[in-house]
């Protein structure tokens, strides 16, 4: 069936660093990845999306990697912050989408 | 986020007993999802809704029944709550360019 899942549970770096978190999706047929941050008693938060006409794309502080070849989503933050601790997730979809399906989620510890 | 909000935050219940949750925005969004999310399972879709007359089930919706009584309400019930259904429940709407609002989350314990 459809899975979405991550490499790494948890990913401790230290503030300053460069983190990047890994997912992996099986669903060839999606086209639309998004990724959210969801902080401790808070609902995800809407960090980037991308589409699968494109390899790359930036926001503030975030980029998003998207590789077809090997169905493989990832998220850079670059110079973490203590702030940017909380569990991530990744979501896939089809253009059109009636539903996302979120992977299981990777808990980013920052330490100062 | 203040636009989407779910009451009650948090309950306590038994085993039988029947719950709604009920979930409220302010974005005038259309569509509505209820989801469920469990340690190490990630966030599951139960229900969504794209309209006032429109209700679809998702993956895990046996156990519960919605509502959606205006654009800007949706209700989860479960109809005779059992101790798997404990979880925290999480509302959320979609703009037409797909980005989800959810709402701060119920958590529910069902003895």
């Amino acid at each position: 069936g459809e899975s979405v899942g991550l490499h790494l549970p948890t990913l401790s770096v230290q503030e300053g660093d460069n983190s990047i978190i890994n997912c992996a999706y099986s669903n060839s047929a999606s086209d639309y990845f998004i990724w959210y941050k969801q902080e401790s008693g808070k609902g995800p938060q809407f960090i980037i999306d991308i589409r699968s006409n494109m390899d790359k794309r930036q926001g503030q502080r975030v980029t998003v990697l998207l590789n077809k070849t090997v169905k493989h989503l990832s998220l850079q933050i670059a110079a973490t912050q203590p702030g940017d601790s909380a569990v991530y997730f990744c979501a896939e979809a089809i253009t059109g989408f009636q539903k996302l399906v979120f992977g299981t989620g990777t808990r980013l510890l920052v330490s100062p | 986020d203040a636009d989407v909000t779910q009451t009650p935050r948090n309950r306590i219940t038994k085993t039988g007993k029947r719950i709604m949750l009920e979930c409220s925005q302010t974005k005038g969004h259309d569509r509505m999802y209820w989801y469920r999310q469990d340690p190490g399972l990630g966030l599951r879709l139960i229900y969504y809704s794209f309209d006032v007359k429109d209700i679809n089930k998702g993956e895990i919706s046996d156990g519960y029944s919605v509502s959606r009584q205006a654009q800007a309400k949706f209700s989860l019930s479960l109809e005779s709550a059992i101790p798997n259904q404990t979880a925290l429940y999480f509302c959320a709407t979609r703009d037409r360019v797909n980005e989800q609002f959810f709402g701060p989350g119920t958590r529910l314990t069902v003895l």
